[in-house]
Parts: C-alpha cells; structure tokens; sequence
C-alpha cells in the first residue's frame, strides 16, 4: 500500500529534551515537507526536500531541523524543544506538483 | 505574497443535502494547481478534489465538485447529497512553482464541516 508513515503518533516530552519524529514514503517520491497544524492558523510549513540531501526552509523552520540520507526517509529533530513547539505536526510525500501531497498520519506533540 | 482565505470557520448541513464551502486565493501567478483536503477527527489528511489553473472545466469527484473562478480567484468545494462521513475540517491549498523548480503549497484555515443527521 502506497503510504507515508510518520512515527510516533502521540509524544509528550519537556523542554530541552531533544527528540525526533520519523517520517518514511514508499512511493518513491522525490519531495518530501513537514508542516505543523495549529488552531485557526492552518498548516504552515516547516522543511521541504526536493531530493536527496537537498533541503530548504518553510515558513516556520526556527527551532527545527531536517536530514535527507535517503530518498525514502525525512525525519524531523527537534534539538531544544520550547512549548511553543506543542502541536500537530505531518509529514508528507509528493510524486508531482499537480498530483498533491500524500500525507502521514500526524503526530501530536506536547512540549511541556 | 501568496495567500489563501476560508472564510467560514464553521459550517452545519443536514444529512442528503448540498453545502457549499469557500475558498479564495492571491496570486499573480498564471500557472497553478488548486486542492482541497479533507480532514476527519482521525486527523488524516485527505487528498478530495484538484483543480488545474489552465483548465476551464470544473473538477469533479463522486459527490463532490468545485466551482473555480479563475478571474475571481475562488475555489469553492460543492459537497452534493451530505453524508455523515463527510464531517470533517477541510482545507483548501493552493500550489505554485518556485522559480528554483520546487514548488510550495499554501493552505488556507479550515472550515469545520458538521453534517447533522
């Protein structure tokens, strides 16, 4: 089955304390992003890759980090986390720009 | 800047009939790509319904369909015959080329839809 998976699914962590959110397709696709959803905000991105260890910054990227080994793989660091990190965060993958993405299946994340 | 604008946070419809939702887009771009997600309290983002700019003919999908304005930059996503199913936030996007050769998606706030049985 054709998917991104993104794990884990619910992380409650405390500040400081550095951590990672996988994220790895199937599809072979080539652009990868992060995003982050917040209340009456919509999904603002994070990090997007156009291919192998070639990444830029969203429209939110402080305090975030990315890596691109791997076609199949993008995994998101959080090295300090804040609060104001607190939030829902989604991976997704895209064969083609007017295809749309295809996304994971989110990670709610609590930085307290 | 490019923006995209839901302007109804929420929205009720009751069950087997249609609502319309709205979605409206800044751009000066001629070439673009148009979508709408649907997402359901299982917060799966879901791919709905896409829109090519070049194309004049609406995109239509089973139940749903859009009515694109591209003089009007709007977007609006019809959802025909309700289901309970269909309760859910949904967001319209709107995709551009960079000049670097990616592209970026910019989506809008999300209008909660309820369908009430």
């Amino acid at each position: 089955e054709a998917q991104v998976t993104q794990n884990p699914r619910y992380l409650i962590t405390v500040t400081g304390k550095k951590l990672t959110v996988t994220c790895s397709q199937n599809m072979n696709h080539e652009y990868m992003s992060w995003y982050r959803q917040d209340p009456g905000l919509g999904l603002r991105q994070i990090y997007y890759s156009m291919n192998v260890e070639v990444t830029d910054k969203g429209d939110v990227p402080e305090g975030y980090k990315v890596s691109r080994k791997e076609k199949r793989n993008f995994p998101l660091i959080l090295e300090s986390p804040s609060p104001n990190q607190t939030s829902l965060y989604f991976c997704a993958s895209s064969g083609g720009a007017n295809y749309g993405y295809t996304f994971g299946s989110g990670t709610r994340l609590t930085v307290v | 800047a490019q923006t995209v604008t839901q302007s109804q946070p929420e929205m009720s419809v009751q069950e087997a009939e249609t609502v319309t939702l709205s979605c409206t887009y800044d751009t000066s771009e001629s070439n673009y790509y148009l979508f709408w997600y649907k997402q359901p309290p299982s917060r799966q983002m879901i791919l709905v319904i896409r829109q090519e700019a070049y194309k004049q003919q609406n995109a239509t999908e089973n139940r749903f369909s859009v009515n694109f304005q591209k003089a009007a930059k709007s977007f609006s996503l019809k959802i025909s015959d309700s289901q309970l199913g269909d309760t859910a936030m949904y967001f319209c996007a709107f995709m551009k080329h960079r000049a670097s050769g990616t592209y970026k998606y910019i989506f809008g706030t999300g209008t909660r839809l309820k369908v009430l049985a």
